[in-house]
């Protein structure tokens, strides 16, 4: 069935990019989207992208696609402390479709 | 972004014993969902809904549950027998009419069936 894969921990130091990696294996998927997770809050919606696109750039986040091999990035510039979190990767194949997640990336941010 | 509430926040209950979990109020929202995350694992999908009908459900939804929208109001997810691997963060979801393919999350209720 269809999958969604993240590396689960990443470190980073305050100052510099994040990269969040996501893989899935559905070529049916057409919504792709990045949610973050805080301590004992909810999912938040960071931003999405449409499968007919490369790239999206929304202040310090900037997602690309490669549809070709399946491959979905997150990247965060100038990483805050305040952006440690669990970063999840999200798949639908229609507007209203069921969302199928990633288990999540723990992103760390050290001073 | 629009607002999606829930619960309670933690519910603690015997196994065996029914539970409810609500999503509460939502306005403009066309379909709702219901996921589950138990901890260490993957956010999984249970249930979508839409014009008082279920519109896609999981093998995780089994007879035990059921989702309901009375009176245009609250949304809930009723476990009749609950059982212990129903312990879970419970994350209700709802999609606005402005914005078709956002699923906007509520904070989560964790159940804890003891």
């Amino acid at each position: 069935g269809e999958d969604v894969e993240q590396s689960l921990f990443l470190s980073v130091r305050e100052g510099d990019s994040s990269v969040i990696n996501c893989t899935y294996t559905d070529s049916s998927s057409t919504y792709l989207y990045w949610y973050k997770q805080e301590p004992g809050a909810g999912l938040q919606l960071l931003t999405y992208i449409f499968s007919n696109m490369d790239m999206k750039q929304d202040q310090r986040l900037t997602v690309l696609l490669n549809k070709k091999d399946k491959h979905l990035s997150l990247r965060i510039a100038d990483t805050q402390t305040g952006d440690s979190a669990i970063y999840f990767c999200a798949e639908a194949t229609d507007s209203w479709g069921k969302l199928q997640f990633g288990a999540g990336t723990q992103v760390v941010v050290t001073p | 972004e629009p607002e999606v509430t829930q619960t309670p926040s933690h519910q603690v209950t015997q196994m065996g014993q029914e539970v409810i979990l609500r999503c509460v109020p939502i306005s403009n929202h066309l379909y709702f969902y219901w996921y589950r995350q138990i901890l260490g694992q993957k956010v999984e999908f249970l249930v979508s809904f839409y014009n008082n009908e279920i519109s896609e459900k999981s093998e995780i939804f089994d007879d035990q549950f059921s989702v309901e929208r009375p009176d245009g109001s609250n949304f809930t997810l009723k476990i009749r027998s609950t059982k212990l691997e129903d312990s879970a963060m419970y994350f209700c979801a709802a999609v606005p009419t402005e914005a078709k393919n956002i699923q906007y999350f509520g904070a989560g209720t964790r159940l804890s069936v003891l």
